[in-house]
């Protein structure tokens, strides 16, 4: 069974940069038929996507946040890692991980972490 | 950028029939995906590819997608199925989600 868990610290000054980390077990993210992807949820507000990352290393961003946002890989630790820069009281949020089933073009998130709450503050 | 519109909240009845739309400039030509978030847990996928449930999702989960609209339904409804329901379709590889409908069942 495939997990997902997203890691990093829980308060970030403004203006400096959000680090998370998303660590694969149960099945490999070097897989063509997935994609990995970020989404992060404001508190009491809905969800939205930040981008994701193929196997091959392509990447795919949210346009309104393309300019702050860089998604990698390392598939000798099986991790997706987040970095979002200059952030802002707006980037408070929960911060999810999120496997996209995609076998010939990208389907349903089938499969999210429990993700983790990340407030900017100074 | 594309955009998905759904109603802020809805309620139902016990053992009644629900169904929860989410609209888009010709949303049917692309395929949507429905979530269920309930408090303090994180999403889980009961619809994929307009129609399709993944394993362990009940059968009175369904769903449809035509014209501008996709519509995710639930038959029978149960207590248990109070949540947040957030449809999410895809526009040239970037994902899209609703605003989340609130579902209430009295």
């Amino acid at each position: 069974q495939v997990q997902l868990q997203e890691s990093g610290p829980g308060l970030v000054k403004p203006s400096q940069t959000l680090s998370l980390t998303c660590t694969v077990s149960g099945g490999s993210i070097n897989n063509g038929d997935y994609y990995w992807s970020w989404v992060r949820q404001p508190p009491g507000k809905g969800l939205e996507w930040i981008g994701c990352i193929y196997y091959t290393g392509s990447t795919f961003y949210n346009p309104s946040l393309k300019s702050r946002i860089s998604i990698s890989s390392d598939t000798s630790k099986n991790q997706i890692s987040l970095r979002l820069t200059s952030v802002t009281a707006a980037d408070t949020a929960v911060y999810y991980c999120a496997r996209v089933y995609a076998v010939t073009s990208p389907e349903g998130l089938d499969m999210w972490g429990q993700g983790t709450m990340v407030t900017v503050s100074s | 950028s594309y955009e998905l519109t759904q109603p802020p909240s809805v309620s139902v009845s016990p053992g009644q029939t629900v169904s929860i739309t989410c609209s888009g400039d010709k949303l049917g030509d692309r395929f949507a995906s429905w979530y269920q978030q309930k408090s303090g847990q994180s999403p889980v996928l009961v619809i994929s590819q307009d129609t399709k449930r993944p394993s362990g999702i009940p059968e009175r989960f369904s769903g449809s997608n035509s014209g501008n609209t996709a519509t995710l339904t639930i038959s029978g409804t149960q207590a248990m199925d109070e949540a947040d329901y957030y449809c999410q379709a895809w526009d040239r590889l970037t994902a899209v989600f609703g605003g989340g409908t609130k579902l209430t069942v009295l």
